[in-house]
C-alpha cells in the first residue's frame, strides 16, 4: 500500500465551479502537506504548504488538513481554465522536511 | 535568475548506452535533487544532496549515479540505460534539506528521455 494516496481523476469542470481535490496517507510523522500544481510538460510548483492540521486560504485556494482522518484536501473556488493542470499532493516529516513523498496527481480540465 | 536549468530536454538512447542528465541552480542553495516521474504517478525520489559534497540514495536509486559537482550543479548519470529507465527526469533545488516553511522547493523544466 502507497502512504500517499490521491483521488486519480481525471476530472473535468465547468469555469466558475468549486473543485475538491484529495489525498489519504497511512504515515503518522508527516506534519507538512503541500500542494504543488503542474502545467502540461512543466516542472511542478508549490502552489500551498500547511504545517500540521488546519486550514490555510491563498487567494481562491484553500488547503485543508486533518491528522485524525489523515485526510487533506485542496478547494479552488471560482475555478479558471488557466486553474487546468495536474495537482500533486506531498507530505514530509519534520526531519529531512525537503524528501517528500508524492502522490501520483490529479488532472483538472476547467472549460470554459 | 535562471531558476533551476536542465539539460538536455530530450533524449533518445539505446539499450546500453550511457548518458548524464545536467542540473544548474542559481540560487545559492544547498539541497538538491533528482526525481523521476512515469506517466500517471507522482514524483519518485532517486537521489538528494543535502548540501555540497553530500549524496544520498532515495526511493529509487538502481541504476543511477549521482555527482554534487560544485553547490550549483548536481548530475545524474545512466551507465547502461534500460527501457524502464523511459521517464521524465526533474532535477530540483531547495535552501535546505529541512524545515520547508523556510523555503520552497524549485523544480527544474524537466528532461524528457526514451531508452529503446
Amino acid at each position: 500500500q502507497k502512504e500517499v494516496e490521491q483521488d486519480p481523476g481525471p476530472l473535468s469542470v465547468p469555469e466558475g465551479a468549486i473543485v475538491s481535490l484529495n489525498c489519504t496517507y497511512s504515515n503518522s510523522a508527516f506534519q507538512y502537506f503541500m500542494w504543488y500544481r503542474q502545467y502540461s510538460r512543466k516542472g511542478p510548483e508549490l502552489l500551498m504548504y500547511t504545517y500540521s492540521s488546519g486550514n490555510k486560504e491563498d487567494g481562491r485556494f484553500t488547503a485543508q488538513v486533518d491528522k485524525s482522518s489523515k485526510y487533506i484536501s485542496l478547494f479552488i473556488r471560482d475555478s479558471q481554465p488557466s486553474d487546468s493542470a495536474t495537482y500533486l499532493c506531498a507530505m514530509s516529516g519534520n526531519t529531512n522536511a525537503g524528501k517528500s513523498t508524492f502522490g501520483d496527481g490529479t488532472t483538472l480540465t476547467v472549460k470554459p | 535568475n535562471a531558476g533551476v536549468t536542465q539539460t538536455p530536454k530530450f533524449q533518445v538512447l539505446k539499450t546500453g548506452q550511457s548518458m548524464t542528465l545536467q542540473c544548474a541552480q542559481d540560487m545559492n542553495h544547498n539541497s538538491m535533487y533528482w526525481y523521476r516521474q512515469d506517466p500517471g504517478m507522482g514524483l519518485r525520489l532517486i537521489y538528494y544532496s543535502a548540501s555540497e559534497g553530500t549524496t544520498d540514495k532515495g526511493e529509487v536509486p538502481n541504476g543511477y549515479n549521482v555527482s554534487r559537482l560544485n553547490k550549483r550543479e548536481f548530475s545524474l548519470r545512466l551507465e547502461s540505460a534500460a527501457p524502464s529507465q523511459t521517464s521524465v527526469y526533474f532535477c530540483a533545488s531547495s535552501e535546505t534539506l529541512d524545515s520547508i516553511a523556510k523555503e520552497t522547493q524549485y523544480f527544474g523544466p524537466g528532461t524528457r528521455l526514451l531508452v529503446l
